[in-house]
């Protein structure tokens, strides 16, 4: 079966500290993967997205970084955090070809950062 | 680009029926998609309509209109546990399946 993990759970850091938030996923081949970030009773905003290694797509412009290294494998990466990077961060993959309408995701990180 | 506007906030009582609205902006797109958030947790997958019509999963249901923009998730014989955030969503064309979500309804059912 497909599952994903994220970790940690929780993390406070401090204003202009590094960040790397990790992603893995068991059960499929070559899934897109996806970061998202929520804000506190707010939607989901679309972070990156990668449809295979090494190729990332950025939606939004910030001090935030993506990568993939793995097939499934997707790291969230800041070399310094700004108090608007607190949030609940989700990493989500798309189900296998065909079925690709559905996005599962993980647990996520909660993130606050002082 | 993409936007997606629903409701904030809804509420209704146990054994009713809610509908959810969503209308929507958007060049093209594959689908509607329905996720439902429970406070503190991840969104979960609960419909998904590629085609206009009706689309029914147990207790749930989902429409989509594509010449009206519009779509609507239906919760029959409402449940405590339906107390959740609910999302709509949808993709661009492209192989990445990205979504762009509503910005969400928090249902509230009431004993």
């Amino acid at each position: 079966s497909q599952t994903i993990h994220q970790w940690p759970a929780t993390l406070v850091q401090p204003v202009g500290s590094p960040l790397s938030l990790e992603c893995t996923v068991e059960g499929t081949s070559n899934p897109n993967l996806y970061w998202y970030r929520q804000a506190a009773g707010r939607g989901l905003q679309l972070l990156f997205y990668s449809v295979g290694i090494g190729q990332i797509s950025s939606e939004v412009p910030q001090n935030l970084s993506a990568s993939r290294p793995q097939d499934r494998q997707f790291i969230l990466s800041s070399k310094k955090l700004l108090l608007s990077d607190s949030g609940f961060y989700l990493c989500a993959f798309t189900g296998p070809l065909g079925a690709q309408e559905t996005q599962y995701f993980g647990p996520g990180t909660r993130l606050l950062v002082l | 680009g993409q936007s997606l506007e629903q409701p904030s906030e809804v509420t209704a009582v146990e054994g009713a029926i809610v509908q959810i609205n969503c209308t929507y902006q958007t060049s093209g797109f594959y689908g509607l998609s329905w996720y439902q958030q429970h406070d503190g947790g991840a969104p979960t997958f609960l419909s998904y309509n590629g085609l206009d019509g009706l689309e029914e999963t147990g207790r749930f249901s989902s429409f989509l209109s594509r010449s009206d923009s519009y779509g609507y998730l239906l919760l029959q014989e409402l449940q405590m546990k339906d107390s959740a955030s609910y999302f709509c969503a949808v993709s661009p064309p492209g192989s990445a399946r990205q979504l762009t979500f509503g910005s969400g309804t928090q249902l509230t059912v009431l004993p």
